[in-house]
């Protein structure tokens, strides 16, 4: 996987309760992607980053904050989480158009 | 709504088959249009990827087609094996940009 991890792997939440997905990478990229997967969507880009302190939303990033202070780390957080938030988050680094590797995922689950 | 429509959602060939699974696109603005394959519970990876001003791309046994009049793409997998079993997904990116918009994804299943 490219030197991506993500973690946990596994979280079962309730609603309303705040979480917090990581990503680290040791590829030293500068671009990092954090996407959701869920049947009949393909993956929809949540937030993007650029570079340390530089983010921008993607398509479906209500309810979503990112940051990234360091090269290597890239946090999703769902400040109150919702049911329609259950869904298999993937981050991904690297250029598109270039190579792009994705980490091994996080399934998450609201109840 | 989705930019890139893929189909079909779900298809099953015999080993040794051709699996086809087509995309298509609206915005002429997109200039890069990859292909990545996932197995069960991993993520996904880059397979092939093509850009506009070529028609087709060979990768052992994986090919790309690409209609620009017709803004369709397409991936063909030849001789198909049991170990191609997993879901494809098409994709394109806005020229000057660095994000994917991706299809919905195909499910292939190659029976032995």
């Amino acid at each position: 996987d490219a030197g991506i991890t993500q973690s946990p792997r596994h979280k079962v939440t309730e609603t309303g309760t705040p979480v917090t997905l990581r990503c680290h990478q040791t590829e030293n990229h500068r671009y990092m992607y954090w996407y959701r997967q869920d049947p009949g969507h393909g993956l929809r880009l949540i937030h993007y980053s650029y570079g340390v302190k530089d983010t921008d939303k993607g398509e479906v990033s209500d309810g979503y904050s990112v940051s990234r202070s360091k090269t290597e780390d890239f946090l999703l957080t769902l400040e109150s989480a919702t049911s329609s938030q259950t869904s298999v988050y993937f981050c991904a680094i690297g250029i598109v158009g270039e190579t792009q590797y994705f980490g091994p995922g996080t399934r998450l689950l609201v109840l | 709504q989705q930019q890139v429509k893929q189909s079909p959602q779900s298809l099953i060939v015999q080993k040794g088959g051709i699996s086809i699974i087509n995309c298509a696109y609206e915005n002429t603005a997109f200039d890069y249009f990859p292909w990545y394959q996932q197995f069960p519970g991993k993520g996904p990876a880059l397979l092939i990827a093509i850009r506009p001003d070529v028609s087709e791309k060979k990768e052992g046994r994986f090919t790309i087609s690409f209609n620009k009049s017709a803004k369709q793409f397409s991936l063909h997998i030849m001789d198909s094996q049991p170990g191609d079993s997993a879901t494809y997904f098409c994709a394109a990116r806005l020229s000057n940009d660095y994000k994917l918009s991706f299809g919905a994804g195909t499910t292939v299943t190659v029976r032995a």
